[in-house]
């Protein structure tokens, strides 16, 4: 089990840049979450994939987020026109999805942190 | 929808005392509940988890938690706390089935004072 890894750890970018972010989770995992934390709140949800499926997205997606996972392993979130208020660190996590092992905890990787200059 | 509140900000205590961090939830369903630490700059770290069954679920690092329906509760404790303790901690409640999408409470920040 390696873990759930994210790349870059930091980046720093000019507002109004693209950024893309990449999420390798544990290998048997086919289950990938995004959130997104601010300073000094907890994780909010972003979007979730089973498999290469995005089966949810949540409302703080805006249009110029977009996420994929296109062969069921690593996903990438790529920003557009990045603002100030995207500044934040960007948390990927991976499960089972085994309905017959129920629900499984999700695994977090160390995240992104992006600032906005 | 689904939430989690928890009530103390920041709390302090002394090496070797015991802890209790408080997690309120709300969920029309019986909830997944969880707890993870985060460390500064790091990701969060799976402490424990309460799916069903005994409603006092054991942790790493020492770490239990009890569920009480009643109170809509899942109160993290440890009896006896380390320096290395001190970070931030998440209860966070997930739902059965799908996708387990979590929601996060905002935290509390653990000081341990040597």
């Amino acid at each position: 089990d390696t873990g759930v890894s994210q790349n870059p750890r930091h980046k720093i970018t000019k507002r109004g840049q693209n950024v893309t972010f990449r999420c390798d989770p544990i290998s048997e995992h086919n289950r990938l979450y995004w959130y997104r934390q601010t300073l000094g709140q907890g994780p909010e949800f972003l979007t979730y994939f089973q498999n290469e499926a995005q089966l949810e997205k949540s409302r703080l997606l805006s249009d110029r987020f977009s996420a994929e996972r296109p062969k069921g392993s690593f996903s990438t979130l790529e920003i557009q026109r990045t603002e100030q208020g995207d500044s934040a660190m960007y948390l990927c996590a991976s499960s089972t999805g085994v309905v017959s092992r129920g629900n499984q905890p999700q695994h977090f990787g160390d995240g992104t942190r992006l600032s906005i200059l | 929808a689904q939430s989690v509140t928890q009530p103390d900000i920041h709390i302090t205590v002394s090496e070797g005392a015991s802890l209790e961090l408080r997690c309120n939830y709300s969920y029309g369903a019986t909830p997944y509940l969880f707890w993870y630490v985060q460390s500064p700059g790091q990701g969060l770290q799976l402490l424990l988890k309460y799916f069903s069954g005994d409603t006092l679920v054991q942790g790493i690092k020492g770490f239990e938690a009890e569920f009480k329906r009643s109170q809509s509760s899942f109160n993290l404790r440890k009896p006896s706390v380390h320096w290395s303790d001190a970070a931030e901690y998440f209860c966070a409640v997930g739902r059965a089935g799908g996708g387990n999408k979590l929601t996060f409470g905002t935290g509390t920040q653990l000081k341990v004072e040597l």
